[in-house]
C-alpha cells in the first residue's frame, strides 16, 4: 500500500478565495484521484488527476472551479477557487492500488471551512 | 443512478458487544464491494474488497459477507472495543465503469468502554 500525505490538513478560509491542496505519494502511481465529502454527504469523486494530460472531471465539476495539477507520477494538487460556503468540506485524495479490484489508498484529508 | 445504502446510519454499543451492519448495493453488473475504515482525522483504510457472491474475509475481529445476487454485504465487529470507533463506509465497483466507486453515507460507530 501507498503512504500518502496532504497538505493542509485543515483551513478557514474567506469567501471569494482559492486554496490549493498538495498531495504526496511515496512511490509512483499511474492513478490519483480527488473526492470531496461534504457535511451529511458520501464520498463524491471530483476527477481523475493525469500525469501528462489534463485531468478528467465527473459530472457536475469543472476545470475552472477545480483545476488540477499532477506535474509526476508522485504528486497533486487541487485548487478550489473562487470559494463560498458550500466548498466546506473534507477533501481527499487517493492513489489506485493497481490491483484488478480498483481497491484505493487515501490520504488524512483536508478539512476546509469557508467563511 | 447508482445508489449504495447504509444502515444503520450511527450505533453505540458497549465495549465487547458484537455488532453488525448493512451495506445495499444494486445486483446487477456487479464487479466488486470494498469496506473502509475511517476514523476521525485519519486516512480512510480499506478493509476488505470481496468480488465473488458468497465470499467471506476476516480480519481479526472484523468480518464481512457478499450477496451479490441480492445486493448486499454484512460486516460484523466480534467484542467491539473502544478502539474500534469510527465510520465504517462501503463502496461498490459497476462492471460498466469499475474504476469508479460509488460510495454510501457510512455507519458511524460509537464504542462505549
Amino acid at each position: 500500500s501507498a503512504v500518502i500525505s496532504q497538505k493542509p490538513s485543515r483551513d478557514i478560509c474567506q469567501r471569494g478565495t482559492s486554496l490549493t491542496i498538495q498531495c504526496q505519494v511515496d512511490s509512483q502511481v499511474t492513478m490519483m484521484f480527488w473526492y470531496r465529502q461534504q457535511p451529511g454527504q458520501s464520498l463524491t469523486l471530483i476527477a481523475t488527476a493525469n500525469q501528462g494530460s489534463e485531468a478528467t472531471y465527473e459530472s457536475g465539476f469543472v476545470i475552472d472551479k477545480f483545476p488540477i495539477s499532477r506535474p509526476n507520477l508522485t504528486f497533486s494538487t487541487l485548487t478550489v477557487s473562487n470559494m463560498s460556503p458550500e466548498d466546506s468540506s473534507i477533501y481527499l485524495c487517493s492513489v489506485g492500488g493497481g490491483g484488478g479490484t480498483y481497491e484505493q489508498y487515501f490520504g488524512p484529508g483536508t478539512r476546509l471551512t469557508v467563511t | 443512478i447508482l445508489n449504495v445504502e447504509q444502515s444503520p446510519q450511527s450505533l453505540h454499543v458497549q465495549e465487547g458487544d458484537s455488532t453488525n451492519f448493512t451495506c445495499s448495493f444494486p445486483s446487477s453488473n456487479f464487479y466488486a464491494l470494498h469496506w473502509y475504515r475511517w476514523e476521525t482525522a485519519k486516512s480512510p483504510e480499506a478493509l476488505f474488497v470481496m468480488t465473488l457472491n458468497g465470499d467471506e474475509k476476516k480480519k481479526g475481529r472484523i468480518s464481512a459477507t457478499l450477496n451479490t445476487k441480492e445486493g448486499y454485504s454484512y460486516l460484523y465487529i466480534k467484542g467491539s472495543q473502544p478502539e474500534d470507533s469510527a465510520t465504517y463506509l462501503c463502496a461498490f465497483n459497476n462492471a460498466g465503469n469499475n474504476r469508479k466507486l460509488i460510495w454510501g453515507l457510512g455507519t458511524s460507530l460509537a464504542v462505549n468502554p
